[in-house]
């Protein structure tokens, strides 16, 4: 079944403590990304990957660290995490290339730093 | 810059009744305009998708849209709303960075017996 999976569905940590939340993806696409959710702002994109080794920032990347070392996995590094990092992530991957392809989502890493 | 705007928050339907959920967009060029549905402890699913072409689009689960140039718009809509469409709804709009999705803050639609 093609899926992207997300590692944990859920985690609460304490200010400071280096976490990273997994991604991975069996659909040999090459375009990954890490979206945020948060109340009344819609997900908002925080990095992305275009292929392995290419990484670039989304519009709110601060506090957030990502590799790309394989093209399935794309983890997502929060090196000192601070409770406005409190929020639901996602992790989507894209078919194809060119625009207009959909976004394959996972289901979603619910973080709580406290 | 690009944007997308779901001017309901909250939408309550009782069962059985037709739904339509608004959605505008802000673009300078046509977009590729997408609608995904989020249920409870779930990731995203798309509902359906407008690239080019018919401006009516169908997608699953008897969700249909219209893309409307003239109004920047993309509503999503049914005819009859099932107590299993309570869920939260995102309209996105695709930058042509395929990387990308601008989403909408999302309508949150309850379902009344």
């Amino acid at each position: 079944e093609a899926q992207v999976t997300q590692n944990p569905r859920y985690l609460i940590t304490v200010t400071g403590k280096k976490l990273t939340v997994t991604c991975s993806q069996n659909m040999n696409h090459e375009y990954m990304s890490w979206y945020r959710q948060d109340p009344g702002l819609g997900l908002r994109q925080i990095y992305y990957s275009m292929n392995v080794e290419v990484t670039d920032k989304g519009d709110v990347p601060e506090g957030y660290k990502v590799s790309r070392k394989e093209k399935r996995n794309f983890p997502l590094i929060l090196e000192s995490p601070s409770p406005n990092q409190t929020s639901l992530y996602f992790c989507a991957s894209n078919k194809g290339q060119g625009a207009g392809t959909e976004a394959f989502f996972g289901q979603g890493t619910r973080l709580t730093v406290v | 810059a690009q944007s997308v705007t779901q001017p309901d928050i909250h939408i309550t339907v009782s069962e059985g009744a037709s739904l339509e959920l608004r959605c505008n967009y802000s673009y300078g060029a046509t977009p590729y305009l997408f609608w995904y549905v989020q249920s409870p402890g779930q990731g995203l699913q798309l509902l359906l998708k407008y690239f080019s072409g018919d401006t009516l689009v169908q997608g699953i689960k008897g969700f249909e849209a219209e893309f409307k140039r003239s109004q920047s718009s993309f509503n999503l809509r049914k005819p009859s709303v099932h107590w299993s469409d309570a869920a939260e709804y995102f309209c996105a709009v695709d930058s042509y960075n395929f990387n990308k999705f601008y989403f909408g803050s999302g309508t949150k639609l309850n379902v009344k017996p």
